[in-house]
């Protein structure tokens, strides 16, 4: 059964603290994704990884950091550098490397994880 | 200007409406369009893709794109309240995916 997990479903940090959320895939997909879901603001993403031991910086990536020792795991970490943590985070994967099908870059989501500042 | 346009709703109609959700893109590079289904406190969840333009139907959904006028169309026939929740667009190309802020909508029984 293929899919992507994210854990937990939920999360309370306090301010200062640094916290990871956990992604794992066993769809075989090389790259993988971290968003950040705001209301009304739609899926902003944070950082990427198109293969193992590289990653790049998404468009709000300040405050985040993230690893990809494995191919299927992409962990994320909100540090205490991050201002306003308080967000539903998805983690997501694709198979670029498939061009020309009709699948290609089309990114599969996983449950989200639902972090709280308190 | 956004790369993509998508009025975020909400959108309320009775039960078995047609719906018609909307986006505008404006680069032109871009050639895989999807549409995400989002339940409340839910990840997203592929609901349809297509390439270029044209139209393809899935039972009772139906994508649309034309890229003459960088404009893409998610119709929902005989709509039902299972169907309430929010609708996100999304294009590709070149490993970079652009999502819409998504339409909220509620189907009333």
């Amino acid at each position: 059964d293929g899919g992507i997990t994210q854990s937990p479903k939920y999360l309370f940090r306090k301010e200062g603290q640094n916290v990871t959320l956990s992604c794992e895939q066993n769809l075989n997909h090389d790259a993988m994704y971290w968003y950040r879901q705001d209301p009304g603001q739609g899926l902003r993403l944070i950082y990427y990884s198109q293969i193992v031991n590289d990653f790049q910086k998404g468009d709000i990536a300040e405050g985040y950091s993230v690893s990809r020792e494995k191919k299927e795991s992409f962990p994320l970490t909100v540090t205490s550098a991050q201002k306003n943590p308080t967000a539903f985070y998805l983690c997501a994967s694709s198979d670029p490397g498939r061009r020309g099908s009709a699948s290609t870059d089309t990114q599969y989501f996983g449950p989200g994880t639902r972090l709280t500042v308190l | 200007q956004k790369e993509v346009e998508q009025d975020p709703g909400p959108l309320s109609v009775p039960e078995g409406a047609i719906v018609s959700l909307n986006c505008t893109y404006s680069n032109s590079a871009f050639q895989y369009f999807m549409w995400y289904r989002q339940y409340s406190r839910k990840g997203p969840e592929l609901l349809m893709y297509t390439y270029s333009s044209g139209n393809k139907e899935d039972g009772r959904f139906t994508a649309q794109v034309d890229k003459s006028s960088k404009y893409i169309s998610l119709f929902i026939r005989d709509s039902q309240p299972s169907d309430s929740a929010t609708y996100l667009c999304a294009t590709t190309g070149d490993f970079k995916t652009i999502f819409g802020a998504g339409t909220r909508l509620f189907v009333k029984a």
